[in-house]
């Protein structure tokens, strides 16, 4: 089984940088995946890490340390768009269907004050 | 345009009264997946598919029942709703065998079970 716990609520200002951090405790860790999800609507892909290190996409950057159980997703020059739940999911297992297999915890809500 | 659609969107029922989401793909994955948001709780799967005719349970299966007659198509069936099964549901798919496939979500049901 997994336990993945990441902060309830964050604020922060715009224009500001934010750090969400997610731990988690796995017994085959396969990769962890960060999504965005606006209020009411589908949650949207934004990383994958699998390695240690970090990875960087625009405005956006997640970072893994597996000997650590840890990853924190950092956004950058935040804008009023990105007011969203943020959701760290980890995949473990190395059966085919285990690999697809989203375990998630409970989302980190971002609110972006002008 | 790739998609994954989901019907009804909204949808207010009764105790006990039979009902179907239907959830579609347009994009040829092999991997479906069914998913309920509950506040505090996270994304949990349901049931998952790796291919037509092959189904197998998630974390909270109790109470669903699932079927993959087609490969577009994964409906999510609740023979007896209960009031328990209140819940925002999201169907997914993705291609299936490496672990950081992006899952793709449906735009979700709200579901009210009264």
């Amino acid at each position: 089984g997994q336990n993945i716990d990441q902060p309830t609520e964050m604020t922060a200002t715009e224009g500001a940088i934010v750090q969400i951090n997610c731990t988690y405790q796995t017994s085959g860790f396969n990769g962890l995946f960060w999504y965005q999800q606006h209020a009411g609507e589908a949650p949207t892909f934004l990383s994958y890490n699998v390695l240690d290190g970090l990875e960087e996409k625009g405005r956006f950057s997640s970072f893994l340390s597996r000997s650590k159980g840890y990853s924190y997703l950092l956004l950058k020059e935040l804008q009023m768009k990105d007011s969203a739940s943020y959701l760290c999911a980890v995949t473990e297992g190395l059966l085919k269907a285990a690999g697809n297999k989203l375990t998630f915890g409970g989302g980190t809500r971002v609110l972006v004050k002008p | 345009e790739a998609q994954v659609t989901q019907n009804p969107r909204y949808l207010i029922t009764v105790t006990g009264k039979k009902l179907t989401v239907t959830c579609s793909q347009n994009m040829n994955h092999e991997y479906m997946s069914w998913y309920r948001q509950d506040p505090g709780l996270g994304l949990r799967q349901i049931y998952y598919s790796m291919n037509v005719e092959v189904t197998d349970k998630g974390d909270v299966p109790e109470g669903y029942k699932v079927s993959r007659k087609e490969k577009r198509n994964f409906p999510l069936i609740l023979e007896s709703p209960s009031p328990n099964q209140t819940s925002l549901y999201f169907c997914a798919s993705s291609f299936l065998g490496q672990a950081g496939n992006e899952q793709f979500f449906g735009p979700g049901t709200r579901l009210t079970v009264l």
